[in-house]
């Protein structure tokens, strides 16, 4: 079952501009990661925020996290063409027996950010 | 790129056959996910490998079965190949079973015909 939902599903615009990504999710979580994926191959892992932190910085990404609203926002800012790929967020989730579930990916969102 | 590697990168299989996948963790981890993922959709989580044990499994039915190696290197294997199970099959390796940062391999195409 798939967890996340990221929103918009597409997302096209130009270089230099801010894109921004959301995500939802249902149940608590341990953590939510971001990864981006080119053209149907591995994911790159982008950056992974923890349940207690609200918001983390990595060169032109920002992202932040609302455990309350169980949303997550990605922020690529000063867009470039290399940024063309499909951003994907994932939650950790806790499970019924209180362990720990493995990463659980939404359906991904397609940045398109054109020269 | 990471130091993740997986082959083939390609396989064409008929319904029925079976298939294994193999995956190289990064230098230093212990432990390997699996994921499956159809054309459009989010990787779906198959099981994770951790110290040559089973340590979680998705919803995947029984035909679909790894194992984990001592130099922490994997093998996913596929019985009864169906036409669904078309699809890139990613594995993943991290520093730990949870909490820690996934590298993925560049991924295995299966097509099933």
């Amino acid at each position: 079952s798939q967890q996340g939902e990221e929103d918009p599903q597409a997302l096209s615009i130009q270089e230099g501009e801010n894109a921004t990504m959301n995500c939802s999710y249902k149940t608590s979580i341990n953590n939510l990661q971001w990864y981006r994926q080119n053209s149907g191959r591995g994911l790159v892992h982008l950056i992974l925020i923890r349940s207690n932190e609200r918001e983390k910085h990595s060169g032109r990404l920002r992202v932040t996290l609302d455990t309350s609203k169980k949303s997550s926002s990605l922020l690529i800012t000063a867009s470039r063409a290399a940024d063309t790929a499909s951003y994907f967020c994932a939650t950790d989730a806790f499970n019924l027996q209180g362990g720990s579930e493995k990463l659980v990916f939404g359906k991904g969102m397609k940045l398109t950010v054109n020269p | 790129e990471t130091g993740v590697t997986q082959s083939p990168t390609h396989l064409i299989k008929t319904r029925g056959q079976q298939v294994t996948l193999r995956c190289s963790s990064q230098s230093g981890h212990n432990t390997v996910s699996w994921y499956q993922q159809a054309l459009g959709q989010g990787p779906q989580f198959i099981f994770q490998y951790y110290r040559e044990e089973e340590n979680g499994r998705g919803n995947f039915p029984p035909r679909f079965s790894g194992l984990q190696f001592p130099n922490y290197s994997s093998e996913l294997n596929v019985n009864a190949l169906e036409l669904d199970d078309s699809a890139l099959y990613l594995c993943a390796s991290s520093q730990g079973t949870s909490g820690y940062e996934q590298y993925f391999g560049p991924g295995t195409r299966l097509t099933v015909t």
